[in-house]
């Protein structure tokens, strides 16, 4: 049972655009999100996060929506820069501290 | 200056074998935690102690125990090793309160052969 869905395992897009991450969820009791950036070999490095009060959370190129309606959160990039290669995971928590997350999606920014 | 460092950072043993994964943080957190990355890599909560108190112990065979010497420090030893166990396994910690994100380290790939 996938609580947290990632539904595209990859995306490419050129440098200094927009990157636009999805991530779709089932648990009602989710409060809390997070988004987390993943580099080969290394551990989840944390990005940004939501509270279930809010919509929007902002900080400096990173910006999470979120839309409890549609059980949908979306991770914005801009602008995208090589560096930002990497793979990106979202995970939500119920206030338990025990994170559900999805399967990730691998991020390319071609120069 | 690692936050969350985990040893050993690769760790190849035979089936049947007892072997340990540290974990420390120098965050000043009072929550760690155990996740294991699965071979279609989504990351699963195995444990999570809290000033060295169990709190989530997620359906994990009792081959695995942890331990909490202090609240810097949760372990992992694992009994009896099955191929199964061939993973990654993260560390993680945070403060207790509520809308704190986990800091993870950069995990133990553990191959059983």
């Amino acid at each position: 049972d996938q609580q947290v869905k990632q539904n595209s395992p990859s995306l490419s897009v050129q440098e200094g655009r927009i990157s636009i991450l999805n991530c779709d969820y089932t648990n009602s009791m989710f409060d809390y999100f997070l988004w987390y950036k993943k580099y080969p070999a290394e551990g989840p490095t944390f990005l940004i996060s939501i509270s279930s009060i809010k919509d929007k959370n902002e900080d400096g190129r990173f910006t999470v929506f979120l839309n409890k309606s549609a059980k949908h959160l979306s991770l914005h990039i801009v602008p995208s820069q090589p560096g930002d290669s990497a793979v990106y995971f979202c995970a939500g928590d119920t206030g338990r501290r025990a994170l559900t997350f999805g399967s990730g999606t691998r991020l390319q920014v071609q120069p | 200056d690692t936050a969350v460092s985990q040893t050993p950072k690769y760790l190849v043993t035979q089936m049947g074998n007892d072997k340990s994964i540290k974990c420390e943080q120098n965050l000043g957190h009072d929550t760690m935690y155990w996740y294991k990355q699965d071979s279609k890599k989504f990351l699963k909560i195995m444990f999570s102690y809290n000033n060295k108190e169990l709190i989530i112990n997620e359906t994990v065979p009792n081959r695995f125990s942890p331990k909490s010497p202090d609240k810097a420090h949760l372990n992992l030893h694992i009994n009896s090793l099955e191929l199964g166990d061939s993973a990654v396994y993260f560390c993680a910690s945070s403060h207790r309160q509520v809308n704190q994100p986990q800091h993870f380290g950069d995990g133990t790939r553990l191959s059983i052969l």
